[in-house]
């Protein structure tokens, strides 16, 4: 697609439940992150999916954070028994190989009530 | 670790007045550094970057950025706001890998 597209754009979740946050990057986009942004705390680094290569997991907050992405091409962000701490938006972004800047989509709000 | 401050969480012109959004930044390397601007609902867009060569950088939307290595200073301008500049903006910088670690944002707020 012309942009990067994530969804759902919100989610509401009990605490506790598992919730599945879904990014499709541009097409011939090798490299995909995640980022977190919550009030008052910017945006937080998540995992890094760069062509075949080991993600980079270093930003995950807690083992109830997992990250997967499919043929080089959609990725899904899971969380796990999620805590109201977990509320954020979840931003996708996805780049060419080289420094130049990413592209970002519009995001996916999570609220856990 | 690279790092990147952005000096002032809110900062508030009148329209037609210069904007001045601070951000310095500490890296062990030459950095690539990024100006972003995100709209109420919507995702980051980029405004400008530095990667190498020129240190004043034009962006879209009127904003320019000079990089200043004896500063490790990123500051963004525009020399007349305008009403749809309101947003909140973020700085960010890259070393090594493609990472990108930003600052807190700046909320700007233009008066009419």
């Amino acid at each position: 697609g012309a942009g990067v597209s994530q969804s759902p754009s919100n989610k509401v979740t009990e605490k506790g439940k598992d919730v599945e946050l879904r990014c499709d990057p541009i097409s011939g986009h090798t490299a995909l992150y995640w980022y977190r942004q919550s009030l008052g705390q910017g945006l937080e680094f998540l995992i890094y999916f760069q062509g075949n290569s080991a993600p980079d997991k270093s930003g995950l907050p807690s083992d109830r954070f997992s990250a997967e992405r499919t043929g080089g091409s959609v990725s899904t962000l899971t969380i796990q028994r999620t805590q109201q701490e977990d509320s954020a938006v979840y931003l996708c972004a996805s780049s060419l190989r080289d420094r130049g800047g990413y592209t970002f989509g519009s995001g996916t709000r999570l609220t856990v009530v | 670790a690279q790092s990147v401050t952005q000096l002032g969480s809110h900062v508030s012109v009148s329209e037609g007045a210069l904007v001045l959004l601070r951000c310095n930044y500490s890296s062990s390397v030459p950095p690539y550094l990024f100006w972003y601007v995100q709209y109420p609902n919507q995702g980051l867009q980029l405004l400008l970057k530095y990667t190498t060569g020129a240190t004043l950088v034009k962006g879209i939307n009127g904003f320019e950025a000079e990089f200043k290595k004896s500063e490790t200073s990123f500051h963004l301008t525009k020399p007349s706001a305008h009403m749809s500049d309101a947003a909140e903006y973020f700085c960010a910088v890259s070393e090594g890998a493609q990472k990108l670690v930003f600052g807190q944002g700046t909320r700007l707020t233009i008066n009419p």
